[in-house]
């Protein structure tokens, strides 16, 4: 199984800062790679698609990147209602895989 | 819009079965891959499986022995039954659709297990 590293576990911010989320796969994956945001008591919202690829209805602020086995999500000026659990997961091959999320918090 | 929502029992006894179904509105099961992924307490999270558009279905390798979902086009629903459960199978289950990415999910349905 591809494993999924994210760091880090949890990051501190204050709103206005602008952040980076980690997440590295055990082996390389292309662009297979999908970002979610989840808030107490919420579904999984997702965020980014295959690595950089925008979806419908989710603020510009969040960006992704990367390539082969390293990944980045960009919250560009934290939000207030951004504080949650962002996961990554991969499609690049069965089974699919999550990682173990990076909580943001408010510093 | 998609809309997909889980049902079932919310407590289930250790070495019985648990059972789960997701009703989907506003898309036909007939067109792209609807999973069943868990999340754990302490937020771990767990891609069970899937089935197909076709009927075809992959499970994750840890749960193959146990896991099996179905399908009723007529109905547009999908189901889950994890055999031989234990309290390491208490989590929030979802139902979700695949393609690029899980874009739709239900709402979650807590499955605790306990005598």
């Amino acid at each position: 199984d591809i494993v999924l590293t994210q760091s880090p576990a949890t990051l501190s911010v204050t709103p206005g800062e602008s952040v980076s989320l980690s997440c590295r796969a055990s082996q390389g994956i292309s662009t297979s790679i999908h970002w979610y945001q989840q808030k107490s008591n919420e579904s999984p919202r997702l965020l980014i698609k295959y690595a950089s690829q925008s979806i419908s209805g989710i603020p510009s602020r969040f960006s992704g990147s990367g390539s082969g086995t390293d990944f980045t999500l960009s919250i560009n000026r934290v939000e207030s209602e951004d504080f949650s659990v962002y996961y990554c997961q991969q499609s690049y091959s069965l089974p699919h895989t999550f990682g173990a999320g990076t909580k943001l918090e408010l510093k | 819009e998609v809309q997909l929502q889980e049902s079932g029992p919310g407590l289930v006894k250790p070495s019985q079965s648990l059972s789960l179904t997701c009703s989907v509105t506003g898309y036909s099961i007939t067109s792209n891959y609807w999973g069943w992924i868990r999340k754990f307490p302490g937020n771990k999270m767990e891609w069970m499986g899937y089935i197909s558009y076709s009927g075809s279905t992959s499970y994750n390798p840890f749960l193959k022995s146990r896991i099996s979902i179905t399908r009723d086009t007529s109905k547009n629903q999908f189901f889950l039954q994890l055999n031989s459960v234990t309290t390491e199978d208490t989590a929030t289950y979802y139902c979700a659709r695949y393609y690029g990415g899980y874009a739709y999910w239900g709402q979650g349905t807590l499955v605790t297990v306990s005598s």
